[in-house]
């Protein structure tokens, strides 16, 4: 079956721009987790719903970052005014239950120039 | 707080040899662990997990890792190491009271020479 889908898979933006990136979990899955992992690195926790509730947004970094997922399907996370240092690889996962293993899409390669 | 340990950077190994990559855990409740791989350009992959019972869980493409409570350890192994598992490997913990969401180590590149 389908895996974790995000779009775009590449995006460069200018400073102060306003970026959004999408995650498509896989069909039943009900947690969604967003992480943002830096070149050879492990990825690091932002947020995390359990269908349509945001349980956990103590890893946003700051309140330019927020994310939904209305439905408890497909979810979003924006970045507001972006900076340089939120050039990164942004990763989404998802998984059946809280104790299930999480599958991770192929992420968002994020440049702000 | 929470954390994972992956105290080698690299790991160099022969083909055919067995290989073993180190992870170490503290959390303040039971562990949930796990063991993701990244092979370069692609995304994480599964390929295993400890949640509760059997201390030794096998996983996808030959890999294996036993879970010691009394050094709180989950180490990765393979009896015979093929080039193809080159790759950068994280282990995670999350645990039963805590956040659901994955605490990664800082990853090991394993490199197997032919």
């Amino acid at each position: 079956g389908a895996g974790v889908s995000q779009s775009p898979r590449y995006k460069v933006t200018k400073r102060g721009q306003d970026v959004a990136l999408r995650c498509d979990p896989i069909s039943g899955h009900v947690s969604l987790y967003w992480y943002r992992q830096a070149l050879g690195q492990g990825p690091e926790f932002l947020t995390y719903f359990n269908y349509e509730a945001q349980q956990d947004k103590s890893g946003l970094p700051n309140d330019r970052f927020s994310a939904e997922r209305p439905e408890g399907s497909i979810s979003t996370l924006t970045i507001q005014r972006t900076e340089q240092r939120d050039s990164a690889m942004y990763r989404c996962a998802s998984s059946y239950g809280l104790y299930n293993e999480q599958f991770f899409g192929p992420g968002t390669r994020l440049t702000v120039l | 707080a929470q954390s994972v340990a992956q105290p080698e950077d690299q790991v160099n190994v022969a083909e055919g040899n067995p290989l073993t990559v180190k992870c170490t855990y503290s959390v303040s409740g039971n562990p949930y662990l796990f063991w993701y791989v990244q092979y370069p350009n692609r995304g994480l992959q599964f390929l295993l997990k400890y949640i509760t019972g059997d201390n030794l869980v096998k996983g996808s493409y030959g890999f294996e890792a036993e879970f010691n409570k009394s050094q709180t350890s989950f180490h990765l192994k393979k009896p015979s190491a093929l080039v193809s598992d080159s790759a950068l490997y994280f282990c995670a913990v999350s645990w039963d009271t805590g956040r659901r969401a994955l605490t990664f180590g800082s990853g090991t590149r394993l490199q197997v020479q032919p």
